[in-house]
Parts: structure tokens; sequence; C-alpha cells
């Protein structure tokens, strides 16, 4: 268990649909990044965000938003699915914007049919 | 932040030493090295990190020359286990802190 917790593990829909990701950061990290990992792409980063404020983007998608909360726990929205938005999805936390030491979580498989 | 060139993929058999090398001709002034490890359908785990000369740990060896334009990660007497794609990271960290990362390196230990 790296301390990042990312739900639902699994989560299969049909194109058109919206879904919500969640991550749970290590306990003190303050940052959140999100990474997405398809096949033919590697691993991408998406979104940061230090303290409830987003603090860097990277190749996120108009349909894709994403936010984190008081508690720094975040969630990563993905609306107008389509098929090419299957992929594994994570998490990854840190203790300082920037410094070292992330950490990620198990991620979420998204299939979309 | 730096661009890291790396092999795509390498073989080893088991009980072998294999060194993976990184080359990263830009490296800035404040930047780190970092090296991750990924297993498939897993999330990147921290290997080691170094700034100059040589960092070791319980996993892994990390290698840095004065120029610091490439670095090489060294795993001793890899296993089956050890069969992941390694990943070299450059930055800094300190300005917006996102990794990067470049294809890496897969490789595969054979019995």
């Amino acid at each position: 268990d790296s301390g990042v917790t990312q739900t639902p593990k699994h989560l299969i829909t049909a194109t058109g649909q919206r879904v919500t990701l969640r991550c749970s950061p290590r306990s003190g990290d303050l940052s959140v990044y999100w990474y997405q990992q398809s096949l033919d792409q590697g691993l991408q980063f998406l979104i940061q965000y230090y303290n409830g404020e987003e603090r860097a983007k990277g190749n996120i998608l108009e349909r894709f938003s994403a936010q984190q909360f008081p508690d720094l726990h975040s969630e990563l929205n993905l609306s107008s699915l389509e098929l090419g938005d299957s992929a594994l999805y994570f998490c990854a936390s840190s203790a300082l914007t920037g410094g070292h030491g992330y950490t990620f979580g198990s991620g979420t498989r998204l299939t979309v049919v | 932040l730096a661009k890291t060139t790396q092999p795509i993929s390498m073989d080893s058999y088991e009980g072998q030493e294999v060194n993976i090398t990184c080359s990263h001709n830009n490296i800035a002034t404040n930047d780190y090295i970092t090296w991750y490890q990924q297993f498939p359908s897993q999330g990147p785990r921290f290997i080691i990190q170094g700034y100059k000369t040589k960092v070791t740990n319980e996993v892994a060896s990390l290698f840095i020359p004065a120029d610091r334009k490439s670095s090489t990660l060294s795993l001793p007497r890899v296993s089956l286990s050890d069969t992941a794609v390694y990943y070299c990271l450059v930055g800094s960290y300190n300005q917006g802190g996102k990794l990067i990362f470049g294809q890496g390196t897969e490789l595969s230990v054979k019995p």
C-alpha cells in the first residue's frame, strides 16, 4: 500500500457518459497529480493541484476537469467519453509543490465501450 | 525540463547485473536525476534519486559522471520480479513539480 488511494479500481462505461475518479493523497501530502496511461501514449501528465489550487496543466482535454477539496482529496471528472479515453488513470501525491518523493496510487482502469 | 533518452528495451538473465543508461545532455544546474520502476497495471514506484557522483540504496545504485549529461541505473543480481519498465526523469521540481515521463526502458529478465 503506497498510501495513495484511488477509487474505483475498475470502471466500465459507455461512450458519451461522464465519470468521476477519486484520489486520496498520502497523509501530509499537499500536491496531487493526475496522469493518463494508454498503450500508445505512455504516461501523460494531465494536471496538478497544490493545497486546493491548480498548479500546472498538461495535455488535459477540455472534456476533463479536476479539483482538489479542502480535505486534500482530488477528483478527476471525465465527460462525453470516447473510446479513446480508455486508459489507466493514475494519481500521485507529494509533500511539496515539486520537491521529491512522489507516490503513485494503483490507478483506475477506465474502459469506454 | 531536460529531455531524456534511454534504450527502449533490454534483456537480462537472473543473477546478472543490469545497467540502464540515460542521456540528458541539456540537464540544468538545479536538476536532479530520478528513476522510477513500473510493473504492468501498477503505478510507477520511486527507485533512486541523485544529483552527482554515486548514490546507493537497498535496491539500486545510480552513477552520475562529473558532466551530468548521462546517468546509469545499476540493478545488482536481477531476478524475474525485476521485469518492469524503468523511467529516467530529470528536473528541479521547484517550478510546477510535475513529472514528465519518457518512453522508459522495458527490462525483461529471463530465467
